[in-house]
């Protein structure tokens, strides 16, 4: 079945102890790309990667890093977590990361940091 | 910077009714806007519009993009509870592989 496997689906984390959230697709897509999403708000892009070895930054990176050594991996990588990266991380890939690709999510990963 | 703007916010109907979504944008080389449904887990995909004045319909959602004035509209007509949802706007420039989303409308249909 085709799809964009995230792990794990919720993690609670203290703040400063690092953490890696896994993003896997097996659709041999290209692109692929870290939102997050907080209450009210809508899907806002943190890093994403136009192939592999290519990275470049969305809109909110801040305390984010990433990396794109393989097609199928996008693993997100947070250093020193803090409270206000509580959220809610969807993964996301598709063919060329241009519409009219369509994006396919994960199901996301809901981290809390106390 | 590029921003994307849905109004309402939220928005309580009842079965039957007939809803209209509103997403307005100001992005820097525009290439396509999409319309998202998103219910308490990932985003699904609704609609790509690229042209303005071309509807896009599936069933009772239409959707269509004016790009002279900015904005796109989503109707939903004879509403559903299943309807219920937050509807994700967002646009693509075509810088690859940026994209914009907007904040979401919470649509709420009561039996």
């Amino acid at each position: 079945e085709a799809q964009v496997t995230q792990n794990p689906r919720y993690l609670i984390t203290v703040t400063g102890k690092k953490l890696t959230v896994t993003c896997s697709q097996n659709m041999n897509h290209e692109y692929m790309s870290w939102y997050r999403q907080d209450p009210g708000l809508g899907l806002r892009q943190i890093y994403y990667s136009m192939n592999v070895e290519v990275t470049d930054k969305g809109d909110v990176p801040e305390g984010y890093k990433v990396s794109r050594k393989e097609k199928r991996n996008f693993p997100l990588i947070l250093e020193s977590p803090s409270p206000n990266q509580t959220s809610l991380y969807f993964c996301a890939s598709s063919f060329s990361g241009l519409p009219p690709d369509g994006y396919t999510f994960g199901s996301g990963t809901r981290l809390t940091v106390v | 910077e590029d921003k994307v703007v849905q109004s309402p916010l939220s928005l309580v109907v009842h079965e039957g009714d007939t809803v209209t979504l509103n997403c307005s944008y100001e992005v820097t080389n525009f290439r396509s806007l999409l319309w998202y449904k998103q219910e308490k887990k990932a985003p699904t995909f609704l609609f790509m519009l690229t042209s303005s004045g071309i509807e896009k319909k599936s069933g009772r959602l239409s959707s269509i993009l004016d790009k002279k004035e900015l904005f796109s509209i989503l109707n939903i007509t004879a509403t559903q509870t299943g309807d219920s949802a937050v509807y994700l706007c967002a646009v693509f420039s075509t810088n690859a592989g940026k994209s914009t989303f907007g904040d979401g409308t919470t649509l709420t249909v009561k039996p």
